[in-house]
Order: C-alpha cells, then sequence, then structure tokens
C-alpha cells in the first residue's frame, strides 16, 4: 500500500550541528515529496518540496535529497538552531497530501 | 499571504454534544480544502476531502455521519463532530488548495483546532 515512512522518532542535535531526518517511501508512483515542521500546537509549515526529476533541492538552510532507486528522501538543516526544534513529517502529493509518521528533532545546547 | 485560519483554536465540550470547526482561506479561494486530525505523538491522518459546492469524500474507515463536513464557499469549510465523545479528543487540522497556484506548494495548512471532549 501507499506510504511514508521514518527511520528515527527522535532525533537530537548540538546546536550548530546539521541536522539530517531520512524518510522511506513505498509508492513508486509518487512524484513530488514535501518537508513540513510542525511546532507544538501548531499546524504543519511548508519547509521545502521536490519533484521526483530531481535528486536535490536547496533552499535557505535546508537541502531535500531524493534517491528514487532505494525510495528514500532526506532532509538536511545546516548549522542547526534552537528554533529549529519541532516534529519534520516527510509528505507525498498525488491528489492529496499524505504524511508519513514524523521525527522529534531536539537541540542541544 | 495564502493564511489559513480556523476558528476556533481550542474547545472543550460535553459528551454527547456537537462541534462546529471553521476553516477559512483569507486571501485566496479554494476550491478543495482537507480535513486532517492528529492524535498526540502521531502523524497527521487525512480525514476527508472537501470539494466546494459538492459532497465531501471520506477516507476509508471515517464516519461520514459523525463528522459532517460543509464546503459552501470558496473561502470556507467546516467540520462538524456530532455526538462527540472522549475518543473523538484530537487536533484537527485543515488545509486548503489554492485554485490559483499552480505546480507546487498550492495547499496551505491551518493552525489547528483542539477539541477535547470530556
Amino acid at each position: 500500500g501507499e506510504s511514508v515512512g521514518l527511520h528515527l522518532p527522535t532525533l537530537s542535535v548540538q546546536e550548530g550541528d546539521n541536522s539530517i531526518i531520512n524518510c522511506a517511501y513505498s509508492n513508486s508512483a509518487s512524484d513530488y515529496f514535501i518537508w513540513y515542521k510542525q511546532e507544538s500546537g501548531k499546524g504543519p509549515q511548508f519547509i521545502i518540496d521536490i519533484r521526483s526529476n530531481m535528486d536535490k533541492r536547496q533552499g535557505q538552510r535546508v537541502t531535500v535529497l531524493l534517491n528514487k532507486t532505494v525510495k528514500h528522501l532526506s532532509l538536511q538543516i545546516a548549522a542547526t538552531q534552537p528554533g529549529d526544534s519541532a516534529v519534520y513529517f516527510c509528505a507525498y502529493r498525488d491528489d492529496k497530501i499524505i504524511f508519513g509518521k514524523g521525527t522529534r528533532l531536539h537541540i542541544l545546547p | 499571504g495564502a493564511v489559513v485560519s480556523q476558528h476556533p483554536s481550542r474547545v472543550i465540550c460535553k459528551s454527547g454534544t456537537s462541534v462546529k470547526i471553521e476553516c477559512r482561506s483569507l486571501d485566496f479561494q479554494a476550491t478543495t480544502m482537507f480535513w486532517y486530525r492528529q492524535f498526540p505523538k502521531k502523524s497527521l491522518m487525512l480525514m476527508a476531502t472537501s470539494n466546494e459546492g459538492s459532497k465531501a469524500t471520506y477516507e476509508q474507515g471515517v464516519e461520514k455521519d459523525k463528522f459532517l463536513i460543509n464546503h459552501a464557499s470558496l473561502t470556507l469549510s467546516t467540520l462538524t463532530v456530532t455526538s462527540a465523545h472522549p475518543e473523538d479528543s484530537s487536533f484537527y487540522i485543515c488545509s486548503a488548495r489554492n485554485v490559483a497556484g499552480g505546480p507546487g506548494n498550492e495547499q496551505f495548512f491551518g493552525p489547528g483546532t483542539r477539541l477535547t471532549v470530556l
């Protein structure tokens, strides 16, 4: 069936280090992937997206990598800051957006 | 731009009562809106797709008579949780798709509504 999953439920990173959040998907027909950030008690916030015809896309301090061969997606956050503490979801969209399980990013001082 | 609001942000009700949650696209028109629910420390689960002027499409396992959806205008969709029970307590999040948006990030999420049923 269609699903998007995450390898780690919690990731602790030292402030200033880079964070890498991973995601696996099973629907090989997916052609559009999105990363969201959700802070406690708030709705998800768009971070970055990538189409299946790309393998890398960069934003401000964030990079998304897509490996279609192994159906793997990752989000890299450079120079992690306290404000990056949140739960991060990968998602794919066909006609509707389907979310993965989420990874909580915890920033160590 | 592209702001989606929800009202109320938080509601506490007694078991057996009905609760209505509003989702509005403030600066764009949305022919399609989506309703999600999220339990603590879990992901967002799509409940239904709401299309303006037509009946909502519910995901498998979601009771349409329990969760009534109305999408009467291009800027407003409502979710009514009928005869709410404690197990309906959850975080309900709506999303709106901008009709004018092209491929890419044209779907925007609201801030969520925390429902607590006593």
